[in-house]
């Protein structure tokens, strides 16, 4: 059955540092996501992309973030200087017209 | 601004019982909802969904309702097992021009007690 996978699955870094975040989406899908869970908290929406564009994004993608699908296989997010409070569990997710996402593992990031 | 809420963090059920898991929402935009199971270390693994033209679905166990003018939707499982015990996120989608814009609520914690 085809999935989405994450690299890495635990990421750890100092703050102010640049971490990239990797995908790789269901080969047929189109429509392309990442999300976050703090822990303890819930799951939230950071970003949806589409057509090589980024079609929706939360108040949470301000500036330091952004995304990529650079070769049509991966899909990336990198947060360019981290902060301590952007520890969390990062999820990508893809999806096909029908609106059922599929999630990948997860990367855990800290931030120390 | 909480769009879907599920307001009970947690959920105790004895095994053969029926687990009934509620979500509210408050945006009409939505048209679109879903039920996603969460185990520890995993991403959200999709369960059921339900479109806003109808008012049940049902999957084996799994069945959702949704009263659309009370903007409530529940996931019922029946009969619940040990293996059920998850985080039960409940989640609203609208389909904007680029795909589907996916809220969710903050989960249910669903013990099954054998």
């Amino acid at each position: 059955e085809p999935e989405v996978t994450q690299t890495p699955s635990h990421q750890v870094t100092q703050m102010g540092q640049e971490v990239i975040l990797r995908c790789v989406p269901i080969s047929n899908h189109l429509y392309f996501y990442w999300y976050r869970q703090i822990l303890g908290q819930k799951v939230e929406f950071l970003v949806s992309f589409y057509n090589n564009e980024i079609s929706e994004k939360s108040e949470i993608f301000d500036d330091q973030f952004s995304v990529e699908r650079p070769d049509g296989s991966n899909f990336t997010l990198k947060i360019r200087s981290t902060k301590l409070e952007d520890s969390a569990m990062y999820f990508c997710a893809s999806s096909d017209m029908v609106g059922e996402q599929y999630f990948g593992p997860g990367t855990r990031l800290t931030v120390t | 601004d909480q769009q879907v809420k599920q307001n009970s963090p947690s959920l105790s059920v004895q095994e053969g019982r029926i687990s009934i898991l509620n979500c509210d929402y408050t945006n009409s935009m939505f048209d679109y909802f879903l039920w996603y199971k969460k185990y520890p270390a995993e991403g959200p693994t999709f369960l059921i969904s339900i479109s806003s033209i109808k008012d049940k679905n049902e999957d084996g166990r799994f069945t959702v309702f949704l009263n659309k003018s009370a903007k409530h939707l529940s996931l019922h499982i029946v009969p619940s097992q040990p293996g059920d015990s998850a985080v039960y996120f409940c989640a609203a989608s609208a389909l904007m021009t680029g795909g589907f814009k996916t809220i969710f609520g903050a989960g249910t914690r669903l013990f099954v007690k054998a």
